[in-house]
C-alpha cells in the first residue's frame, strides 16, 4: 500500500466501549497527526508526533489517547466517548513537524451511540 | 488570536472557466505558511498549494495559483480552467512557527463545477 491508510473507515461505538483507531504511513515521514473533523466546523488538530515523541496536545480531553509506536504507525484509543465525539478522524504525517505538506489518510467515520 | 476565514459557504462555476476561492488570515507571527487542501467526497485531503509568508513570488501549481496578498491577508485560490473533478471542499489552512507547530484550517468551500 501507498500514502497514508486508516483503519477502520467506519465505525459505531457506544459511550462505554474501548476502541482503537490506528493509522499507518508508508511515506518514510517522521512526523503524524490526528485531526477531527465535524460537521460545519473548521478541522481540528488534536495531536503531533514528530520522530515519535509528542509534540502537540490541543487540549484534548483524555478519553482520547494517542499512540506512537514507530514513526509509521499512530494510534488512537478511545473510551467512554460521548455522542459529540463523533465525527470524521482524520491521519496526516510530514517529513517532520517542521515541513509545510502533510498528507491525509481516508479518515474513519466515528459514530458514539 | 490566529484565524482562518473563508467566508464562502458554496460556489459553482462552469467547467473550463476560472474560479477564486477567498481565503483571509489573521496572525501576530512574522512567519508563517498557507496552504489550500481539496477533500473530494472520498473524505481524503489532498495537499494543492504552499506558500510562505516571506515568499515574494505567487505559488503556482499547475492549474492552481495562490493570489497572496500579504497586507490585505488574504491567500486566494485561483483554479483556472474548471474540470469536473474539481467538484470538492476546498480547505485554506495556516500554519504558524512560533513555538509549537500550529496549524489551523477554516471551514471550508463546497466548489461545483457545472458541465
Amino acid at each position: 500500500e501507498t500514502g497514508v491508510t486508516q483503519t477502520p473507515r467506519h465505525l459505531v461505538m457506544g459511550m462505554t466501549n474501548k476502541k482503537s483507531l490506528k493509522c499507518e504511513q508508508h511515506l518514510g515521514h517522521n512526523a503524524m497527526y490526528w485531526y477531527k473533523q465535524s460537521a460545519k466546523k473548521p478541522l481540528e488538530l488534536m495531536f503531533v508526533y514528530n520522530f515519535k515523541e509528542q509534540t502537540e496536545n490541543n487540549s484534548v480531553p483524555s478519553r482520547f489517547s494517542p499512540e506512537c509506536p514507530n514513526s509509521s504507525h499512530l494510534f488512537l484509543h478511545l473510551h467512554t466517548l460521548q455522542p459529540e465525539d463523533s465525527a470524521l478522524y482524520l491521519c496526516a504525517s510530514s517529513q517532520d513537524a517542521g515541513t509545510y505538506e502533510q498528507y491525509f489518510g481516508p479518515g474513519t467515520r466515528l459514530t458514539v451511540t | 488570536a490566529q484565524k482562518i476565514t473563508q467566508t464562502q459557504p458554496g460556489m459553482f462555476v462552469q467547467e473550463k472557466e476560472a474560479v477564486t476561492l477567498d481565503c483571509t488570515y489573521d496572525t501576530s507571527d512574522p512567519s508563517y505558511g498557507l496552504f489550500w487542501y481539496k477533500q473530494p467526497s472520498s473524505g481524503e485531503m489532498i495537499f494543492l498549494i504552499y506558500q510562505g509568508s516571506y515568499d515574494q513570488q505567487n505559488a503556482t501549481e499547475g492549474r492552481y495559483s495562490l493570489n497572496f496578498q500579504k497586507a490585505r491577508k488574504s491567500a486566494n485560490l485561483v483554479i483556472s480552467a474548471s474540470q469536473l473533478g474539481d467538484s470538492a471542499m476546498y480547505f485554506c489552512a495556516m500554519r504558524t512557527t512560533s513555538g509549537t507547530y500550529k496549524y489551523i484550517f477554516g471551514t471550508g468551500t463546497r466548489l461545483k463545477v457545472l458541465a
